[in-house]
């Protein structure tokens, strides 16, 4: 089962940061988090993912906690084609299980 | 980047019929595969964990015998649903794991195969 909540839906204007926050306050010490977004009927596509550090790359930078019970998405400067369903996922070292949970729509308006 | 190659993205089979749909690691290596169902406006539901070389582990309510899932390679899975029922027209999606673990960018999924059972 997904340890993730997130809200529901989002707004953000074009141009400007989308913060979008994940509560994952169940998270254990191997288990990494990971962000994807999905574009309508489109396969999910692989942002950003950490550990304990922050961490940045061309997409985005995720924020983690120190506590690690819960991360922000950080879309520095958000387009109209940012729009899509952003979701959170905690996933073990081990790999071997992987539950979306039901994520942020997230709608950038012009 | 790492892609995953998920073949076809749309079929339309008659009921009763079986349909068989790929996924490909192109460029990478997968010890693990994902099978993912999605119904319209609802978030990705795990089916079954596929290794190479092994049964899939399939999630509690997903029934085994009409989902077959062969993982025969590191680079290809198949999920098979046998006698499709319209009930079983969704949006199936696969994802793969790098074999050399978390530090290569995560998991990558496939397109997506939209099945349609008339």
């Amino acid at each position: 089962d997904a340890k993730t909540t997130q809200p529901t839906s989002m707004d953000c204007a074009e141009g400007r940061a989308a913060n979008l926050p994940c509560n994952h306050s169940t998270i254990s010490g191997n288990e990494y988090v990971y962000w994807y977004r999905q574009i309508h009927s489109q396969g999910p596509q692989y942002i950003i993912h950490g550990l304990k550090n922050n961490e940045t790359n061309e997409m985005a930078s995720l924020i983690i906690t120190e506590d690690r019970k819960s991360s922000t998405l950080i879309l520095p400067h958000a387009t109209l084609r940012d729009t899509a369903v952003y979701y959170c996922i905690v996933i073990p070292d081990t790999g071997n299980q992987f539950y979306f949970g039901t994520g942020t729509s997230l709608t950038v308006i012009p | 980047g790492a892609v995953v190659s998920q073949h076809p993205s749309r079929v339309i089979c008659k009921s009763g019929t079986s349909v068989k749909i790929e996924c490909r690691s192109l460029d990478f290596q997968a010890t693990t595969m994902f099978w993912y169902r999605q119904f319209p406006k609802q978030s990705l539901m795990l089916m079954a964990t596929s290794n190479e070389g092994s049964k899939a582990t399939y999630e509690q309510g997903v029934e085994k015998d009409k989902f077959l899932i062969n993982h025969a390679s590191l680079t290809l899975s198949t999920l098979t649903v046998t006698s499709a029922h319209p009930e079983d027209s969704s949006f199936y999606i696969c994802s793969a794991r790098d074999i050399r673990g978390q530090g290569f960018g995560g998991y990558t999924f496939g397109s997506g195969t939209r099945l349609t059972v008339v």
